[in-house]
């Protein structure tokens, strides 16, 4: 199964400011055939359902603000949040779904205000 | 509108079973996988089932080892999760989320979430 990790478990990052977290997986999850990374992140906070917010390692959802970027490829991959709002306080989720089984989430990292 | 509504969380006493639900509307239900994960108190998301489109294909994390079966009724357009002899570690807040485009692909729309709690 590949596992995926991610650093650092949380941060604090003063409003304003960049926030990147980091996600490592066991294998890579860059298709060949159409070089494509099947690789998710999402934004998950209390009382609410976990939000797409990058497919394919870099391609933002509908309506998430162009503060968020994805970056990467194979098997290392970014997030980051260009400057940091109050509401982007959250836990945020790498996931990959290349291969079996086809959900795997990194632990989390918690972004918090400084 | 997409929307998801899971249902049929509660408390259950270990080594007993639950169904939960994941009732679907606003997309055309059949052509989309579905996938279910959890969230156990204070820590992170965890995925535990997915199922095809057609009901052909199905999914499961290791733990659930042979105790949960996920199935689909397309007529009815629900997913069900039927989850036997559980746990105290199954529980958890359950969520169905809709596979994009089959069932490798991200997750695009999510449910509220199910609590389901198992103590004696």
């Amino acid at each position: 199964d590949t596992v995926m990790t991610q650093s650092p478990d949380s941060l604090a990052v003063s409003l304003g400011d960049r926030a990147t977290i980091n996600c490592k997986s066991s294998q890579s999850v860059l298709y060949s055939s159409n070089n494509k990374n099947y690789l998710a992140w999402y934004q998950h906070k209390p009382g609410q359902p976990p939000r797409l917010l990058i497919s394919w390692a870099s391609t933002r959802e509908s309506g998430v603000p162009d503060r968020f970027s994805g970056s990467g490829s194979g098997t290392d991959f970014t997030l980051t949040i260009s400057s940091l709002q109050t509401e982007d306080v959250a836990v945020y989720y790498c996931q990959q779904y290349y291969s079996s089984p086809p959900g795997t989430f990194g632990q989390g990292t918690k972004v918090e205000i400084k | 509108q997409v929307h998801l509504v899971e249902s049929g969380g509660g408390v259950v006493q270990p080594g007993r079973s639950l169904r939960l639900s994941c009732a679907a509307s606003g997309f055309t239900f059949s052509t989309y996988a579905i996938h279910w994960v959890r969230q156990a108190p204070g820590t992170g998301l965890e995925w535990v089932a997915a199922i095809s489109y057609d009901g052909n294909t199905k999914h499961y994390a290791d733990f659930v080892s042979g105790r949960f079966t996920v199935s689909r009724d397309n007529s009815k357009n629900t997913v069900y999760l039927q989850m036997n002899n559980l746990r105290a570690e199954d529980a958890a807040v359950y969520y169905c989320a809709r596979g994009n485009s089959g069932i490798y692909s991200q997750f695009d729309y999510w449910g509220q979430g199910t609590q389901v709690t198992v103590s004696s």
